[in-house]
């Protein structure tokens, strides 16, 4: 029973569209994330949803938008895709008590933008 | 200039040997500081965490932070194949965002 899973794994389409990767956890944490690791491997927070408010809203386009429909689920809707936002995007999740190390991650969901 | 800094490596050694990966960050705030492995194709798992300075061992790893030189380390002793990943440090400000801010990773290799 995977702790925090997302759908899809793999993602590929074509420019212009409009696509949703969901995100479920298991674990009971209060706090959820959305990550977005480029090429060289580097992970850039882009939203964080508390108790299904919106925390943080890094500098991301506004053609993404995270919705937290509960506790347990944090969805990104992508709209007007672009090549530039082929990446790899990890949900993850931290601990109930709020500590900063409590972070779990999903197995990512790879998008391609062709 | 990145809040943290971590050579992308890649840092090939045999196996056995004791492996030395490093961050720097600029960021004084910076009170939590984590090691994540990363296998090709995963998520992060958290390997070890940190709270201010000091050293923390678990098992054949070792974490490090300096905080007055802004330096943290992850030590790996006896190092094995299976140990082949990217490692990534992360740092978060004791803060209620809980945010973390990653290095770019290091790819480590241990040969057979």
């Amino acid at each position: 029973d995977t702790a925090v899973s997302q759908t899809p794994k793999y993602l590929v389409t074509q420019m212009g569209n409009d696509k949703s990767i969901k995100c479920e956890q298991n674990l009971g944490h209060d706090t959820m994330y959305w990550y977005k690791q480029d090429s060289k491997k580097f992970l850039k927070i882009m939203f964080s949803y508390n108790n299904k408010e919106l925390i943080i809203n890094e500098t991301v386009p506004n053609r993404f938008s995270p919705k937290s429909p509960d506790k347990a689920h944090l969805n990104l809707h992508i709209n007007s895709l672009e090549l530039g936002d082929s990446a790899v995007y990890f949900c993850a999740t931290s601990s109930p008590s709020g500590s900063n190390y409590g972070y779990t991650f999903g197995s990512g969901t790879r998008l391609t933008v062709v | 200039q990145k809040e943290v800094e971590q050579d992308p490596g890649p840092l090939s050694v045999p196996e056995g040997a004791i492996v030395s990966l490093n961050c720097t960050y600029s960021n004084s705030a910076f009170q939590y500081f984590m090691w994540y492995r990363q296998y090709s194709r995963k998520g992060p798992e958290l390997l070890m965490y940190t709270y201010s300075s000091g050293n923390k061992e678990d098992g054949r790893f070792t974490a490090q932070v300096d905080k007055s030189s802004k330096y943290i380390s992850l030590f790996i002793r006896d190092s094995q194949p299976s140990d082949s990943a990217t490692y990534l440090c992360a740092m978060s400000e004791m803060d209620s965002s809980y945010k973390l801010i990653f290095g770019s990773g290091t790819r480590l290799l241990v040969r057979p």
